[in-house]
């Protein structure tokens, strides 16, 4: 069965840094595009970032873009998110996501960031 | 930038009723990238639709999607009570977006 499990949540203040990661496992990660979602609290889902199959094509949301760096491993199946700059209003659940021409059918369990003081 | 607007906010409706969910984009997109997905709290997205109309594995035939250009339709036949939850649409592929949820509640 598919897995795709989030990690490397938590507190930070406004300002900090945290990388998160998404371990792969039972199907052949480096054949898939993956995503990033993130969903704040009470609220609804917002896609964040993307990467091609290889990481060549990499796609960013406005509200990010220069601040978070999506990548991944696909000698470890693992994909990464590195969150830069971290502001309140980027509080939320963190999801990774498996992209094919079907849409978004795996998901991980997702892993919460708060950005506070 | 593709916008998806979802309407209505809230559906009100008792179990066996029909439920039609409405998702709006800003500019005609391929239906081929266009999905649904449910949500229940604390949990993970789960998709029901995609390329606006064919059903994910396992997901029950009440649920339908149809629609094209910059108009999709999201239908749930007879509401069942595991269905009173949130649903979002979602554009993919080229352009990632989401809507900004339905929400069925039991009237």
């Amino acid at each position: 069965e598919v897995q795709l499990v989030e990690s490397g949540g938590g507190l930070v203040q406004p300002g900090g840094s945290l990388r998160l990661s998404c371990a792969a496992s039972s199907f052949t990660f480096s054949n898939y595009e993956m995503n990033w979602v993130r969903q704040a609290p009470g609220k609804g889902l917002e896609w964040v970032s993307y990467i091609s199959s290889s990481g060549t094509t990499i796609y960013y949301a406005d509200s990010v873009k220069g601040r978070f760096t999506i990548s991944r491993d696909n000698a470890k199946d693992s994909l990464y998110l590195q969150l830069n700059s971290l502001r309140a209003e980027d509080t939320a659940v963190y999801y990774c996501a498996r992209e094919t021409w079907s849409g978004f059918q795996h998901w991980g369990q997702g892993t919460l960031v708060t950005v506070s003081s | 930038e593709v916008v998806l607007t979802q309407s209505p906010g809230t559906l009100s409706l008792s179990p066996g009723e029909r439920a039609t969910l409405s998702c709006r984009a800003s500019q005609s997109v391929s239906s081929r990238y266009l999905a649904w997905y449910q949500q229940k709290p604390g949990q993970a997205p789960r998709l029901l639709i995609y390329g606006a109309s064919s059903r994910a594995t396992g997901i029950p035939d009440r649920f339908s999607g149809s629609g094209s250009g910059t108009d999709f339709t999201l239908t749930i036949s007879r509401l069942q009570p595991e269905d009173f939850e949130v649903y979002y649409c979602q554009h993919y592929g080229s352009a990632h977006t989401f809507g900004g949820g339905t929400k069925v509640e039991i009237k």
